[in-house]
């Protein structure tokens, strides 16, 4: 199986400045990591992913990083607005594989403060 | 392109009632996939359908929950004598390839065990 711990759960801070939040897994043959954004009482959505042949990935004022070696990816998200107040879950799966499947961190409320 | 559909939004009921979520995927996606989202948690997967064919449901707690995908196209998924444990909102994703593509998720069935 795999196990995704998702650290913080709760993260505040203030408009204009960056929020990380930080995964681990357990299984080395996990390959895909993506991240989704779920505001109140809607569905997740995709907002970026990374897959295991890189290292970085940058979309749209949000950062990836995958570290294999330490079994540990994160989302940065640079110049905080308060849209971007939502729970963001992290999942990393082996792509590829017929009995793979997302594995769902727990989720961090990011509370951006005006 | 039209995205996940899920009905009902909402349900309310009595422990030991039974009830049944019902879930259209997006056209051409083989792939479909139900996920338990306790309140504050990350999504669950209980079960997951390649067309109509079930490729892993050993999270689906068998004796009170169900799940079909007949034509393999729409599902159902079916809890027997609900329980307040059950109390969470069930979410339906479909993928075009199974482990292959992104999982998009429908709004979701927010269920209430009283």
């Amino acid at each position: 199986g795999e196990q995704v711990e998702q650290l913080p759960s709760i993260l505040r801070v203030q408009e204009g400045s960056s929020a990380s939040i930080n995964c681990t897994y357990e299984n080395s043959a996990s390959n895909y990591f993506p991240w989704y954004k779920q505001e109140p009482g809607e569905n997740p959505k995709l907002i970026i992913d990374i897959r295991s042949n890189m290292e970085r990935k940058q979309t749209q004022g949000l950062i990836v990083l995958l570290d294999k070696k330490a079994k540990r990816f994160s989302l940065h998200i640079t110049d905080t607005q308060p849209g971007d107040s939502a729970m963001y879950f992290c999942a990393a799966s082996v792509r590829g594989s017929a009995l793979g499947r997302l594995h769902f961190g727990a989720g961090t409320q990011l509370i951006v403060i005006p | 392109e039209a995205g996940v559909t899920q009905s009902p939004r909402y349900a309310v009921l009595q422990e030991g009632q039974a009830v049944s979520f019902w879930c259209d995927p997006i056209s051409g996606h083989d792939t479909l996939y139900w996920y338990q989202q306790p309140r504050d948690q990350g999504p669950q997967l209980l079960v997951y359908f390649r067309d109509e064919a079930v490729i892993d449901n050993s999270q689906l707690p068998s004796d009170r929950f169900s799940a079909v995908r007949p034509k393999g196209t729409n599902s159902t998924l079916k809890i027997q004598s609900a329980k307040q444990g059950d109390t969470a909102t069930y979410l339906c994703a479909s993928s075009r390839q199974v482990n292959q593509d992104t999982q998009y998720f429908g709004p979701g069935t927010r269920l209430l065990v009283l």
